[in-house]
């Protein structure tokens, strides 16, 4: 199965900074099949950008994905209040669909 | 607008069968074009896919390899609803599950997320 692993595991970050988010694949994922969720507690999963670099309906343009093969990156352009929050990738290219353990984007 | 709504019991005790359902709104579950998943998150194993079902012309079912032998995902169309049945539980089974959909006839992400049901495994 494809393992994916996040980096870093968490992000001491201001309101207004901008926020980069690593998430490398254990092998190459084609089709760049690869996602974006938020997630914060108590809520359901959010998806915020999928095949790599499409934003999901309704994110906003500070969102931005970017990457293919093993390597993908998420971008926040500008961090809002409501960003804060845990973020995983997840691949969708080979089952298991597996998922990043995580990073937690957090105010400084 | 797609809504998935959860039920199922909190506390399950080790070796009985762990049941949730997953009712739909906004969408059927004979779909011809969505997948219907089950997935969980766990400290110890993080977000973890178990398996989904899904509709073309017949029912399709694909499990994890890490539960297959203990799990069963079943549609109900006269309530458009889908379950998730697990097996001689143990502890290690304590997550937050989650029931969720994706879309489309490849590969597609989790579009739409239930809200959650903690099941905790103890005597």
């Amino acid at each position: 199965e494809i393992v994916l692993t996040q980096s870093p595991g968490t992000l001491s970050l201001s309101p207004g900074e901008r926020a980069t988010l690593s998430c490398g694949a254990s092998q190459s994922v084609s089709g760049s099949y690869l996602a974006w969720y938020q997630h914060k507690p108590g809520q359901a999963p959010r998806l915020l950008i999928y095949d790599a670099s499409s934003r999901a309906t309704g994110i906003p343009d500070r969102f931005s994905g970017t990457g293919s093969g093993t390597d993908f990156t998420l971008t926040i352009s500008r961090l809002e209040p409501e960003d804060f929050a845990v973020y995983y990738c997840q691949q969708y290219d080979s089952s298991p669909w597996t998922f990043g353990q995580g990073t937690k984007v957090e105010i400084k | 607008q797609v809504q998935l709504q959860q039920s199922g019991p909190g506390l399950v005790k080790p070796s009985q069968t762990l049941s949730v359902t997953c009712a739909i709104s906004g969408d059927s579950v004979s779909s011809n074009s969505a997948a219907w998943n089950w997935i969980r998150q766990s400290p110890s194993r993080g977000l973890e896919w178990l398996g989904r079902t899904y509709y073309r012309s017949k029912w399709y079912r694909d499990y994890a390899l890490s539960v297959k032998s203990r799990i069963t995902i079943n549609p109900d169309t006269s309530k458009n609803q889908f379950s998730l049945q697990l097996k001689s539980v143990t502890p290690e089974d304590t997550a937050v599950y989650y029931c969720a959909r994706d879309q489309g006839l490849g590969p597609q992400p989790f579009d739409y997320w239930g809200q959650g049901t903690l099941i905790t495994v103890s005597s």
